[in-house]
């Protein structure tokens, strides 16, 4: 089946650093792929959309410039959260969607890098 | 997108079959009901997927009644490794043309004991 694959899985980091995620689907391009975040015992909240060649489609709340989407390619989707502070500590998870699997609203998931912020 | 509503937790036993109830309401024509699985500090994985009446894979079966409003995720023989939070999520295909995002409810923390 389709993969994603997220890298790192997890990042310690000193406040003021900026720290880069990296999403990328390794069997199937995808023109979309999502970045959400989920702290302790919550739900996923979903940050922005990656769109591949455009600029992102940040959630009402979530802030373009602290994080940055960077979509260069069909297969890779980065986050760079800029400027990290203790409260960007969190779980971040990107996914992306197979279009070969069909009319479906099936999306594959990364394992996660945990964000922690010192 | 259609709002879900899950119970937040449930308890079960290895080996019983675990049924989580999903209401949506407000659910669309045009939208599909689809349940994740995560494992603390991992991505959510997809489980099954469904528009109506019953889908059946190697993993679980989802039940959609006729008006749609619910469905079930019915776990056969749970295990240790069921553990994990569910999720109901329904969407419209067609919001974006193929790259349509999803809204993550509260989910269902499943604690499977001995």
């Amino acid at each position: 089946g389709a993969v994603v694959s997220q890298h790192p899985s997890w990042v310690i980091c000193k406040s003021g650093t900026s720290v880069k995620i990296e999403c990328r689907s390794l069997d199937f391009q995808a023109t979309t792929m999502f970045w959400y975040r989920q702290f302790p015992k919550q739900s996923l909240m979903l940050m922005a959309t990656s769109n591949e060649g455009s600029k992102a489609t940040y959630e009402q709340g979530v802030e373009k410039d602290k994080f940055l989407i960077n979509h260069a390619s069909l297969t890779l989707s980065t986050l760079t959260v800029t400027s990290a502070h203790p409260e960007d500590s969190s779980f971040y998870i990107c996914s992306a969607r197979d279009l070969r699997a069909g009319r479906s609203e099936k999306l594959f998931f990364g394992s996660g890098t945990q964000l922690s912020v010192l | 997108l259609a709002k879900t509503t899950q119970p937040i937790s449930m308890d079960s036993y290895e080996g019983q079959e675990v049924n989580i109830t999903c209401s949506h309401n407000n659910i669309a024509t045009n939208d599909y009901i689809t349940w994740y699985q995560q494992f603390p500090s991992q991505g959510p994985r997809f489980i099954i997927q469904g528009y109506k009446t019953k889908v059946t894979n190697e993993v679980a079966s989802l039940f959609i009644p006729a008006d749609r409003k619910s469905s079930t995720l019915s776990l056969p023989r749970v295990s240790l490794s069921d553990t994990a939070v569910y999720y109901c999520l329904v969407g419209d295909r067609e919001l974006t043309g193929g790259g349509n995002k999803l809204t993550f409810g509260t989910g269902t923390q499943l604690k499977v004991e001995l």
